[in-house]
């Protein structure tokens, strides 16, 4: 079975700090892909990044980037000089990375709310 | 190009009531998937369509929850009788295309927030 913890539930921040969001995962599969999603106050998921499992280069997007280590299953997620509108929930994903009919149903962690201060 | 849309936004009902909840996935978007979030928890996958077949049910919580896509476009997912555990928020997804070479990215709506009283 999958599985994916994010053990900060809340994070509160100051404008221009850098913040680090954990996210450790289990799966059976040699292969999978990792995702990051963004829910601001609005309410829906904004997709920000999918990973594969042979793919451990760390990847950087603006103010956002990735760490991910297969060898502690994980794939953290770092804000550069957080901004106000930063503030939202942020949850981790798993999925299987077979394409298939099945289709590729997400495992998602608890999610940790960031809240940037001005 | 509009994105995944659900109706109601939010839902306030009686436990035993019933309450029907729809989403509308991006045009020619054959996935179609239900999730919710209970009580502040992680988002859990609840089933899973392919235009109008039900592909993957594993994650229905029990009978009470029926969800249908009749003519493989919008979707409805129905709560009879809605208990105080099924309060949270219920989103809807959508991908293109189930036989695709390549990943096919979810794209969520909304959700719709239900509170059982």
């Amino acid at each position: 079975a999958q599985k994916v913890t994010q053990a900060q539930t809340e994070i509160s921040v100051v404008e221009k700090e850098d913040v680090t969001l954990d996210c450790v995962y289990e799966t059976r599969d040699t292969t999978y892909y990792l995702f990051w999603y963004k829910q601001p106050p609005s309410g829906e998921l904004v997709f920000l990044i999918r990973r594969n499992s042979f793919d451990e280069q760390n990847e950087i997007s603006g103010r956002y980037s990735w760490n991910f280590q297969k060898s502690t299953s994980s794939f953290n997620f770092t804000i550069t000089a957080s901004q106000v509108v930063d503030s939202a929930v942020y949850f981790c994903a798993l999925s299987d990375f077979m394409i298939k009919a099945a289709g590729n149903k997400l495992t998602f962690g608890g999610g940790t709310r960031v809240l940037v201060k001005p | 190009e509009a994105g995944v849309t659900q109706f109601p936004s939010h839902s306030v009902i009686e436990k035993g009531q019933t309450v029907t909840l729809r989403c509308d996935p991006i045009s020619g978007h054959d996935n179609l998937y239900w999730y919710r979030r209970v009580m502040g928890k992680e988002i859990k996958f609840l089933l899973h369509f392919v235009k109008e077949s039900k592909q993957d049910e594993s994650g229905m919580p029990n009978n009470r929850f029926l969800a249908e896509r009749t003519g493989g476009t919008y979707s409805t997912l129905k709560v009879q009788p809605a208990e105080l555990e099924d309060s949270g928020v219920y989103f809807c997804a959508s991908s293109q295309d189930p036989y695709a070479s390549s990943y096919n990215e979810q794209f969520f709506g909304p959700g719709t927030r239900l509170t059982v009283l």
